[in-house]
């Protein structure tokens, strides 16, 4: 299983809600990554959590929150976003860059509006 | 990561192979090169990566510059599902996760 499930596909938010993007892997990569990409532009890297431990915070607003439960699992909450949060939001997977595969795995991502 | 830099946009006719170059004039000597694609509404996919020789898998190959300040991305024969932003990304080898960073890339696009 080579894959990098995320859920929702689509997701519409007021300013005010609460809502969590999540991501699931079963290929026992112990990297996982949070990327916002908007219209048109390259993917930017948001966040990295490597053996469950959060290790680069991209400057990221404190409005999102990101979660790993377990090694298979990577959370993002969102809370009190901003209509210029509405983006393509990626997630991926990958060994380390010692490992002999290093590429990394990408899901399809959740298209995020906020209204 | 050390920069890379790549044309905008390349066109190619359907069945005719298509090389796309990538300048990486600051290379380090342990940083791989990358290839990542995206296709429209996906998330990226992993191409190929090398490290001094030229590579080849079943998507493409990889030829890298004897100086490895330039490579070039090689696609046989391109199909209309060939069409995609071609990303090149330099990746530092050694212990770690870090993250991808993401030039512009070039636009592929492939005309029947």
């Amino acid at each position: 299983d080579t894959e990098v499930t995320q859920t929702p596909k689509h997701l519409v938010m007021g300013m005010t809600n609460k809502k969590s993007l999540k991501c699931e892997q079963h290929m026992g990569h112990r990297a996982m990554y949070w990327y916002k990409q908007k219209a048109k532009k390259p993917p930017e890297l948001m966040f990295v959590y490597s053996y469950e431990k959060l290790s680069i915070n991209e400057s990221v607003p404190s409005r999102f929150s990101p979660e790993c439960p377990n090694s298979s699992l990577l959370n993002l909450h969102l809370h009190a976003l901003q209509p210029e949060d509405s983006a393509l939001y990626l997630c991926a997977s990958s060994g380390h860059r010692g490992a002999m595969n290093t590429e990394a795995f990408f899901g399809q991502g959740t298209r995020l509006t906020v209204v | 990561d050390a920069k890379t830099t790549q044309p905008n946009s390349m066109e190619s006719n359907e069945e005719e192979p298509v090389h796309l170059p990538c300048n990486h004039s600051t290379i380090s000597g342990t940083d791989y090169i990358h290839w990542y694609r995206q296709l429209p509404s996906q998330g990226p996919e992993y191409v190929i990566h090398g490290l001094t020789s030229n590579v080849n898998n079943r998507m493409a190959s990889l030829a890298i510059a004897e100086d490895r300040k330039s490579s070039t991305l090689i696609l046989h024969r391109a199909t209309l599902r060939d069409a995609a932003v071609y990303y090149c990304i330099l990746r530092e080898s050694g212990g770690g996760a870090d993250g991808l960073t993401f030039g512009k890339g070039t636009h592929l696009i492939i005309q029947p």
